[in-house]
């Protein structure tokens, strides 16, 4: 099985911007996405294939490569921003989460 | 519109059995993967079964392997969970997920609790 590592929290001011990493053997050969998750509701999804962006989810959102280490920036991030990120990545034949990043915009 | 929109939660003892269901609809079911993931109370989120389109292809995450079945009706646009020899470490929020095997996973339900306790 693989793993893939998250800081356990991040914190920035509004305007700011957020940086958050994923690490792992994993992601130097497969893509990642990116989930962003409230209290109570389910994960969206705001980056996938490691840079794409779905539609509807805001400029501000990007992703990045860097062989084993991925990385999810917010741009300006903004209090409705605050939530849990969670990178995911597939192999043949597991598929996995990192253990997640919770982001305080205060 | 997209939908999916999880049913089947419920309490139930350990060692027990229950099926989730997902109803899926605005798009052509068959034509994506599917994928269950779970979220314990309090915790991250766990990967647990996923299921490609036409169903060639299947996985398990090794906590669930040999107990847990996931399936596909299409005629109904339907993915079943079939979840045996419950543990109290499977009690968790269950959501259904399209995408996967190439796909990114774009829209979620809104999930289903199973709790399993005496």
């Amino acid at each position: 099985s693989h793993e893939l590592t998250q800081p356990s929290s991040v914190s920035v001011s509004p305007g700011q911007t957020a940086t958050i990493t994923c690490s792992g053997d994993v992601l130097g050969k497969k893509s990642v996405r990116w989930f962003q998750q409230k209290p109570g509701q389910a994960p969206v999804l705001v980056i996938y294939r490691d840079t794409e962006r779905p539609s509807g989810i805001p400029e501000r959102f990007s992703g990045s490569n860097s062989g084993t280490t991925v990385t999810l920036t917010i741009s300006g991030a903004q209090v409705e921003d605050e939530a849990d990120y969670y990178c995911y990545s597939a192999t043949d034949n597991n598929r996995v989460f990192g253990g997640g990043t919770k982001l305080t915009v205060l | 519109e997209v939908q999916l929109v999880e049913s089947g939660g419920g309490l139930v003892k350990p060692g027990g059995s229950v099926r989730l269901s997902c109803a899926a609809s605005g798009f052509t079911f068959n034509s994506y993967g599917m994928n269950w993931v779970r979220q314990a109370p309090g915790r991250g989120l766990e990967w647990v079964s996923s299921l490609s389109s036409g169903d060639v292809y299947i996985h398990y995450a090794d906590s669930v392997k040999g107990r847990f079945a996931i399936s596909r009706d299409s005629a109904k646009n339907s993915l079943h969970l079939q979840m045996n020899s419950l543990r109290t470490e499977d009690t968790a929020v269950y959501y259904c997920a399209r995408g996967g095997y190439g796909d990114p996973e774009d829209f979620w339900g809104q999930g289903t609790l199973v709790t399993v306790s005496s």
